[in-house]
């Protein structure tokens, strides 16, 4: 079975500041690993994905994610925060079967 | 090129009413899924559709509700007899792949539906 962990329901950053959301997934298989952002009233948009090619995954908006096999970790990370980047982030693993499966969420907020 | 479009955003109905989610993916691709997404949580897998075929509908939580995709394009989300736990977010996404693990899904809005 497979399953997401996010270890942080809310994550609050000042502006300019990095931004960390942590992830941990369980996977029979070797996953593919997905983020993807959800704001307000709205449907959920791809930042990046690992598919077992190069484990330092480059996104959109400045995001980039780390697959680590050894600890089951696939973190996400920006170097700066922006007002915009609040959200909701969700981690997503996929197995050989079709289905995702979605973490719990992780709310990011930015204060000025 | 239009992404994927959900019908209605948001769809009030009394329990023990029936209701009836459209969606349309964008344009050619295969696989269509549906999510249901309770308020504070992450979507949760409800079936799949490769074209017209329904392929995995064990996410479906009970058998008031019924999916289809006749014509392997449009897809209809059907709840009979709704009670107030069907209250949520009901997420369409589709993939131009057949279902393959590394091949991202294109989420649209979703339909926000409030059972009284």
């Amino acid at each position: 079975a497979q399953s997401v962990t996010q270890l942080d329901s809310h994550v609050s950053v000042s502006e300019g500041t990095p931004v960390l959301l942590r992830c941990n997934y369980s996977s029979s298989y070797s996953p593919s690993l997905f983020w993807y952002v959800q704001h307000p009233n709205k449907g959920l948009q791809l930042l990046l994905k690992y598919t077992s090619a190069a484990t330092l995954v480059k996104g959109i908006n400045g995001f980039e994610a780390e697959f680590k096999k050894s600890e089951t970790s696939f973190h996400l990370t920006k170097p700066s925060a922006h007002m915009s980047d609040a959200a909701e982030y969700f981690c997503v693993v996929n197995n050989y079967g079709q289905n995702f499966v979605f973490g719990p969420g992780t709310r990011l907020s930015v204060l000025p | 090129g239009a992404g994927v479009s959900q019908s209605p955003r948001y769809k009030v109905a009394k329990r023990g009413q029936d209701v009836a989610l459209r969606c349309d993916p964008i344009s050619g691709h295969v696989s269509l899924f549906w999510y249901q997404q309770a308020l504070g949580q992450g979507p949760e897998f409800l079936t799949y559709f490769q074209n017209e075929a329904q392929l995995d509908k064990s996410g479906l939580p009970s058998d008031r509700f019924f999916a289809e995709r006749p014509e392997g394009s449009v897809s209809t989300l059907k709840i009979q007899r709704t009670q107030q736990e069907d209250s949520a977010v009901y997420l369409c996404a589709s993939s131009d792949g057949t279902g393959a693990r590394n091949q991202p899904q294109h989420f649209g809005d979703g339909t926000r539906l409030s059972i009284l």
